[in-house]
């Protein structure tokens, strides 16, 4: 079946420290990976994405890294902030006959001032 | 230039009551795209409609739940005879595509709590 699945629970790192968070896949016909952010009280926010043709991706302070030989996906945070507290989801993009996204279950960050 | 808009952001049902989500895409979206999440857990894939039609409705419980984006106004969300296994975080995403995942805007939920 479908399913996008993490290692980490929970992770707590140090204001100014690098963060990562871990995230296996199980489907190899995924077309594109997304990272998203959830605040408390607050939907989805998408961070970035990968194509399955890539296997790193950067953006403002975070970097996306894609292994498809083990089904890995990972995202790096620079420098984490007290604002990078979140929950954070890796997602996998289904081409059905539409763009269709399934969440894994999530990565509680807690930043240490 | 507002959003996502979800209502109510809270409601309260006791078991056997129904209970009505609504979600207002952004404007010019016309695909809508509903989730459930329970508590410290990741959001699961409902149903996805385009105006007037269901597209995929492959996670909605085959009862007590239906969903509607009529030709005006918002999508709802309809759970009948609630029971406690629904209290749960439901989020709406709309898109101006159906081929555009990470355009995908997602609303702030409705925290259905069942008593």
């Amino acid at each position: 079946g479908e399913s996008v699945g993490l290692h980490l629970p929970t992770l707590s790192v140090q204001e100014g420290d690098n963060s990562i968070i871990n995230c296996a896949y199980s489907n190899s016909a995924s077309d594109y990976f997304i990272w998203y952010k959830q605040e408390s009280g607050k939907g989805p926010q998408f961070i970035i994405d990968i194509r399955s043709n890539m296997d790193k991706r950067q953006g403002q302070r975070v970097t996306v890294l894609l292994n498809k030989t083990v089904k890995h996906l990972s995202l790096q945070i620079a420098a984490t902030q007290p604002g990078d507290s979140a929950v954070y989801f890796c997602a996998e993009v289904l081409k059905t006959s539409y763009d269709k996204v399934i969440f894994g279950p999530g990565t509680s960050l807690s930043v240490i001032p | 230039n507002a959003g996502v808009m979800q209502n109510p952001r809270h409601l309260v049902r006791r078991r056997g009551q129904e209970a009505r989500l609504r979600c207002s895409p952004v404007k010019g979206h016309s695909h809508v795209y509903w989730y459930r999440q329970l508590p410290e857990e990741g959001l699961k894939f409902m149903v996805y409609l385009q105006k007037e039609n269901i597209i995929d409705e492959s996670g909605m419980p085959k009862e007590r739940f239906s969903a509607e984006f009529p030709k005006e106004g918002p999508s709802i969300l309809r759970i009948q005879q609630v029971v406690r296994g629904d209290s749960a975080a439901y989020f709406c995403a709309s898109s101006p595509l159906s081929r555009t995942a990470e355009g995908y805007t997602f609303g702030s939920g409705t925290r259905l709590t069942v008593v």
